[in-house]
């Protein structure tokens, strides 16, 4: 069962425009959310994080948002640039657990 | 900034090998995880460590050990690999459990 998911696997976005990508969770323990970059042949580069306190943490063109109602979070970027070009997974985290639960990915695709 | 260093990028082993893949980090945190990557199925968690010698099974740990004798460094262990096992390994490491794992640069395991 996929406590995390990434339902678009790819997306396609302008140079300078916003990149929107989605996650969403089922398990109501999670308390803390993580949001990776991933290139080919590289491990995962964290990017952003938020708190289960939080609804929106910014950091210079990377936003995430968290909806705990809908068990939804986002991550914008603004502007896209063609470096943005990656697979970003989302990951979350149970109270008192170490474990982090990685989504399935989306692969973002910024043209110049 | 953390460094985690995994000792191979690519390995090519035979079914029914006994397969170690080593990774060391440098920052003394505390907890230690493996992952694996797969097209479409994302980052799978196999088993982490929260302590020198502790270890928790992750969500696909048949077929896998792991072991942790010092704190910088968590050893994979595919006890007869097989060719189902051919994937991109992936080890991270993070400070405490309220903060984002830093990843190396993976390891692509070919089973033959």
């Amino acid at each position: 069962d996929q406590q995390v998911k990434q339902n678009s696997p790819s997306l396609s976005v302008q140079e300078g425009r916003i990149s929107i990508l989605n996650c969403d969770y089922t398990n109501s323990m999670f308390d803390y959310f993580l949001w990776y970059k991933k290139y080919p042949a590289e491990g995962p580069t964290f990017l952003i994080s938020i708190s289960s306190i939080k609804d929106k943490n910014e950091d210079g063109r990377f936003t995430v948002f968290l909806n705990k109602s809908a068990k939804h979070l986002s991550l914008h970027i603004v502007p896209s640039q063609p470096g943005d070009s990656a697979v970003y997974f989302c990951a979350a985290r149970s109270s008192g657990t170490y474990k982090y639960i990685f989504g399935t990915g989306t692969r973002l695709k910024v043209l110049a | 900034d953390v460094k985690v260093t995994q000792s191979s990028r690519y390995l090519v082993k035979r079914t029914g090998e006994k397969v170690f893949l080593e990774c060391v980090q440098d920052m003394d945190h505390e907890n230690m995880f493996w992952y694996r990557q797969d097209p479409g199925l994302g980052l799978r968690l196999i088993y982490f460590s929260y302590d020198v010698k502790m270890k928790e099974k992750g969500d696909i740990p048949e077929g896998y050990s792991v072991s942790r004798e010092k704190k910088e460094r968590f050893s994979l262990i595919l006890e007869s690999a097989s060719t189902n096992q051919t994937s991109m390994y992936l080890c991270a490491s993070s400070l405490t459990g309220d903060t984002e794992a830093f990843f190396g640069q993976g390891t692509r395991l070919t089973v033959v």
